[in-house]
């Protein structure tokens, strides 16, 4: 069982670049859901979903688009990367739709946007 | 708006003392609380979960935590901190209307042997 699996673990982008973060879980959760870590900051939500079909923004959602075509994937698109956007990405997902259960988190993407 | 917020941002203790990290959240509806910890290097991992029922929660590891409705605080509590619980420590609420799901800004805590 692989849980949630993120995919890169580390990306350098120039400004300007666009790039996608992969994420896939294998539990047939539907909730999932996209944060971004900085330090004094906690993790802040970009977009989540309740289920296939169905995105909704977080707190942070400017310059990111997402879409949730299929249980099992939740992928996140940078559109032009900014600095600003230099971050640790996880991807995280529950089986409760109303989160009311633990999230499972992958292991985070470092992303460096130069 | 929803939003959660945590008080103490760096606190630092000795072995053996007693600890409370802040959590207060602002939601509407009927919300969903959770304490997370982050050991350095690690996921965060579940400490503890309140969406219903006894509003004393108890989690792993010794932590428990108190819902208070009227205060709109969910603050984690353990009355004896070992240096083994050097982490960060995320609050967390969650909108069972929406799902959507938010953390506070973490509290660091440093526990000195």
């Amino acid at each position: 069982n692989a849980g949630v699996t993120q995919t890169p673990k580390f990306q350098v982008l120039k400004t300007g670049q666009s790039m996608t973060l992969q994420c896939a879980q294998d539990m047939n959760h539907e909730y999932m859901s996209w944060y971004r870590q900085d330090p004094g900051m906690g993790l802040r939500l970009i977009h989540y979903s309740v289920g296939a079909g169905i995105t909704d923004q977080g707190e942070v959602p400017n310059g990111y688009n997402v879409s949730r075509s299929t249980t099992e994937d939740f992928p996140l698109r940078l559109l032009s990367a900014a600095p600003s956007q230099t971050s640790v990405y996880f991807c995280a997902s529950s089986p409760d739709r109303g989160a009311r259960e633990k999230l499972f988190f992958g292991s985070g993407t470092q992303l460096s946007v130069l | 708006a929803q939003s959660v917020s945590q008080h103490n941002h760096h606190v630092i203790l000795s072995e053996a003392a007693s600890l409370e990290l802040g959590c207060n959240y602002s939601y509407g509806g009927t919300v969903n609380l959770f304490w997370y910890v982050q050991y350095p290097g690690q996921h965060l991992q579940l400490l503890l979960k309140y969406f219903s029922g006894d509003p004393l929660v108890k989690g792993i590891k010794g932590f428990e935590a108190e819902f208070i409705k009227s205060k709109f605080s969910f603050n984690l509590r353990k009355p004896s901190v070992q240096w083994s619980d050097t982490a960060e420590y995320f609050c967390a609420g969650g909108s069972s209307n929406t799902g959507k799901l938010i953390f506070g800004q973490g509290t660091t805590l440093q526990v000195k042997p």
